[in-house]
């Protein structure tokens, strides 16, 4: 089983509708989760932080489960803005920085 | 955004030419990390630095060096470059390993 691992897409929907993608992690000891953006050609950029209680921004939640080691994130309302690939980041404490693994992507596709 | 600079931002070089790519940040945060990033792979962690002239390797090291002489300058060095290292690389850093990093612009490194 890959450390971190995300449903790769794409996620073609709807503008408007509500889309939702998980990322699972295997180490149970993994202490800081964190949501990326990335458009196309570009640097991933900061999307959210992943609180054990759960987050939400504007239109955007995220969400981290323990018993069941993922991490989701929640987008309502989508826009076309929102296309891009979205990366997940799980980081086992104080360890080592290269134990900080980054998801591959989902990408994801809003259309008129 | 964060006060990180790579360059140079594009490069096309030839095989068994040696290539340094920079990065520069004006946060005084103490980790930078260099990743590279490929179709299919996600985002590899090459080499990072937690202080001057403290660096350690990530996951993809073979054929890259590094160096950090000063807090605000990480460097990354193929000695000679191969086109397997046909990428687009990605300088990071954060003040601490449980907070989320901040990328660069990258820099798109053709070896041909």
């Amino acid at each position: 089983r890959k450390e971190v691992e995300q449903d790769p897409g794409p996620f073609n929907v709807p503008e408007g509708a509500t889309v939702a993608f998980n990322c699972t992690y295997s180490n149970s000891a993994s202490q800081s989760f964190f949501w990326y953006r990335q458009d196309c050609r570009k640097e991933p950029k900061l999307l959210m932080s992943v609180y054990s209680s759960g987050n939400e921004d504007g239109r955007f939640t995220a969400q981290l489960n323990r018993a069941s080691q993922y991490i989701s994130l929640l987008i309502r309302d989508s826009k076309l803005s929102d296309s891009a690939t979205y990366l997940c980041v799980v980081i086992p404490g104080y360890s080592s920085a290269s134990k900080i693994i980054f998801g591959s992507g989902t990408r994801l596709s809003i259309r008129p | 955004d964060a006060g990180i600079t790579q360059s140079p931002r594009h490069k096309v070089t030839e095989t068994g030419t040696p290539v340094t790519l920079r990065c520069h940040q004006t946060e005084n945060h103490r980790y930078m990390y260099w990743y590279r990033q490929d179709p299919g792979h996600g985002l590899r962690l090459i080499h990072y630095s937690y202080g001057v002239k403290d660096t350690d390797k990530g996951e993809v090291s073979d054929g890259y060096s590094v160096s950090r002489s000063k807090t605000e300058d990480f460097l990354l060095t193929l000695e000679s470059a191969t086109s397997s290292q046909t990428s687009v690389y990605f300088c990071a850093i954060n003040g601490d390993l449980n907070q989320p990093q901040h990328f660069g612009d990258g820099t798109r490194l053709s070896i041909l």
